[in-house]
């Protein structure tokens, strides 16, 4: 069945360095891709979405491209600040369906010193 | 704008009893569902609705339940509630669509003990 596999946390870095979280994914055809982040104590919110192969969603300074060829959607951001620190979260809604049923990955904490 | 709406935000059972979270959301989206949401595991789906009087099974259904009679409304019960129950559930809705942007709730933290 549809799968999301991210990388493993938690990801520790300073303010203003360079973030990348792996995310790939195993579905038929051309799922939507998306990035949700959860805020302590929060629910989650969408951060970014891609519905094709090729299209880069970006938000808030985060971008992801959806490379079918690798089936990946990586999420990035040039300069992270500290109150990105949150838990992220990639996930897919299966091609062709008339709902978006979301299949998460474990998701990724984010902690971000000054 | 309420949005996505749950209750209560904290929850302790003990096993064997039965209880309801509520979940209500003013968007008139179609779509709804619960997750939990379990370290390491990330987010599974338990039930979700497609429309007022329409359910169906997610990923993990056993041991709930669920009913849609409004657009608005979508709780989950729990009929005799377990240890392996204790988890953050998620109530979510949005519009249909595979590609639409789902809302969710602040979340119910649930101990059963």
């Amino acid at each position: 069945g549809d799968s999301v596999t991210q990388m493993e946390g938690p990801v520790t870095l300073s303010e203003e360095a360079f973030l990348t979280i792996n995310c790939t994914y195993t579905a038929t055809g051309y799922p939507s891709l998306f990035w949700y982040v959860q805020y302590p104590g929060e629910g989650l919110q969408l951060l970014l979405k891609a519905t094709k192969a090729d299209d880069k969603g970006s938000n808030k300074g985060f971008e992801a491209t959806y490379r079918k060829e690798t089936t990946s959607f990586h999420l990035e951001k040039g300069s992270v600040q500290v109150s990105d620190s949150a838990v992220y979260f990639c996930a897919l809604s299966p091609a062709g369906g008339a709902t978006n049923k979301l299949i998460f990955g474990t998701g990724t904490l984010l902690a971000v010193q000054p | 704008n309420a949005g996505v709406t749950q209750t209560p935000k904290f929850q302790v059972l003990k096993t064997g009893q039965s209880m309801t979270l509520q979940c209500a959301q003013d968007m008139n989206h179609e779509y709804m569902s619960w997750y939990r949401q379990d370290p390491g595991m990330g987010l599974r789906l338990i039930h979700y609705s497609v429309g007022a009087g329409i359910t169906d099974q997610g990923e993990v259904p056993n041991g709930y339940n669920v009913s849609r009679s409004t657009t608005e409304d979508f709780p989950l019960r729990l009929l005799s509630a377990a240890p392996s129950q204790t988890s953050v559930y998620f109530c979510a809705s949005s519009y249909k669509g595979a590609s639409t942007e789902a809302f969710f709730g602040q979340g119910t933290r649930l101990t059963v003990v």
